[in-house]
């Protein structure tokens, strides 16, 4: 069975560029939640959908950020204009009861 | 807000060693998960436990949640090299949708 998919892998930019990361869940799942991981801060929620509903945003930094999902299998993490603080590995999980599937994650670097 | 405590952050040890490492919090949580985390990669699911004072075994892994249901602790008997890694401790509120990650423990085991 494919597990949760993003792309891209990795990301280097330039500050005031746009970013958008990709998210595929796992087929069935009716939650996702995309999550940002640095060595300071650890694990922090950014967003989580359930059956494509935005539950919870309140994580999400500012108004520079913004995540959608269209579908039932696929979302969306934007940042416009990017920082360098938001030099991140990004990631996306689903799930359908209690515990959570992650993808890779994305490695976003902003210059 | 809840919080999660890990404790060791870090813990290097010998191959064939046993260790416990602990997730606390002030909070009840419906659920408690334990994830793995190899650099590069997401965090793998290894066990989720919801009733308190709740004991589960994975192989030489020993799981176990609080009769509170505000901390956990996993155990490793007989640590090996591929156990090295990150470990994350995630509480899970009632809806079983919010999930809410302690820092890690990052664990060492050496041939």
């Amino acid at each position: 069975d494919a597990g949760v998919i993003q792309s891209p892998r990795h990301e280097v930019t330039e500050m005031g560029q746009e970013v958008t990361l990709r998210c595929k869940p796992i087929s069935g799942h009716n939650s996702l939640f995309w999550y940002r991981q640095t060595m300071m801060r650890g694990l922090e929620l950014l967003i989580y959908f359930n059956n494509n509903v935005p539950i919870d945003d309140s994580g999400m930094p500012e108004d520079r950020f913004s995540a959608k999902m269209p579908n039932a299998s696929f979302s969306t993490l934007k940042i416009q204009p990017s920082e360098p603080r938001d030099s991140a590995v990004y990631f996306c999980a689903s799930s359908i009861l209690r515990g959570l599937f992650f993808g890779e994650g994305s490695r976003l670097t902003v210059l | 807000t809840q919080l999660l405590e890990q404790s060791p952050q870090f813990l290097s040890i010998q191959e064939g060693e046993n260790l416990t490492v602990y997730c606390n919090s002030s909070s009840v949580f419906s659920s408690l998960q334990w994830y793995r985390q190899e650099p590069g990669e997401g965090p793998v699911l290894l066990v989720t436990v919801v009733t308190g004072g709740e004991v589960k075994k994975l192989k030489r892994l020993t799981f176990q949640f609080g009769d509170a249901r505000k901390d956990s602790s996993l155990h490793i008997t007989a640590a090996q090299p591929g156990d090295t890694g990150l470990y994350l401790c995630a509480g899970g509120d009632n809806y079983g949708q919010n999930f809410v990650f302690g820092p890690g423990t990052r664990l060492s085991v050496l041939p």
